[in-house]
């Protein structure tokens, strides 16, 4: 089954504004991380948020997480051109190996 | 900061060649992956890897694939007979605890280019 489902596939806004990442999962998970993705540096956790937390921030990360709906949402805040960069969302399995499962992604474009 | 290094950053070979991608994992960390990403597609993961043993694989990694920590500190991906299809980002991420559990840590990757 599809894990991690993220929305909108691609965000355009200008610098100074917030932006918004939506992501679904459908199985039950103990945590679920964002990444993000720049062709020099690979992936890039951004943070991680449990399953009993409802929110969590990071500077100008904010993390929501409803685990009746089977959702998370990624906010940053005041984004800046470098922000640029696609965006997932990643749920661990519950085995020993605990892979991570990705999503297609959201590509944010954020212009000066 | 510690970091997952990864080498080559590229690797071109023909088809039907081994090719095997190189990585350095977080010191002290204890599981290890292999993922990788077609481009245009989502990462996908192929092979996780503890206390010297494989502890799950996807279905992609089938007997053209195997993993090896030759020694303290490298863990590698060889694919035996490159196909076409094989042609991905590569990445290789580390866990200090069970991958679950907490975030891993990507390496940069290794473009596969197979002609």
């Amino acid at each position: 089954s599809q894990q991690g489902e993220e929305d909108p596939q691609a965000l355009s806004i200008q610098e100074g504004e917030n932006a918004t990442m939506n992501c679904s999962y459908k199985t039950s998970i103990n945590n679920l991380q964002w990444y993000r993705q720049n062709s020099g540096r690979g992936l890039v956790h951004l943070i991680l948020i449990r399953s009993n937390e409802r929110e969590k921030h990071s500077g100008r990360l904010r993390v929501t997480l409803d685990t009746s709906k089977k959702s998370s949402s990624l906010l940053i805040t005041a984004s800046r051109a470098a922000d640029t960069d696609s965006y997932f969302c990643a749920t661990p399995t519950y085995n020993q190996g605990g892979k991570l499962i990705f999503g297609q992604g959201t590509e944010l474009s954020v212009k000066p | 900061e510690p970091e997952v290094t990864q080498t080559p950053s590229h690797q071109v070979t023909q088809m039907g060649q081994e090719v095997i991608l190189r990585c350095v994992p977080i010191s002290n960390h204890l599981y290890f992956y292999w993922y990788r990403q077609i481009l245009g597609q989502k990462v996908e993961f192929l092979v996780s890897f503890y206390n010297n043993e494989i502890s799950e694989k996807s279905e992609i990694f089938d007997d053209q694939f195997s993993v090896e920590r030759p020694d303290g500190s490298n863990f590698t991906l060889k694919i035996r007979s490159t196909k076409l299809e094989d042609s991905a980002m590569y990445f290789c991420a580390s866990s200090g605890v069970a991958g679950g559990s907490n975030e891993q840590f990507f390496g940069p990757g290794t473009r596969l280019t197979v002609l």
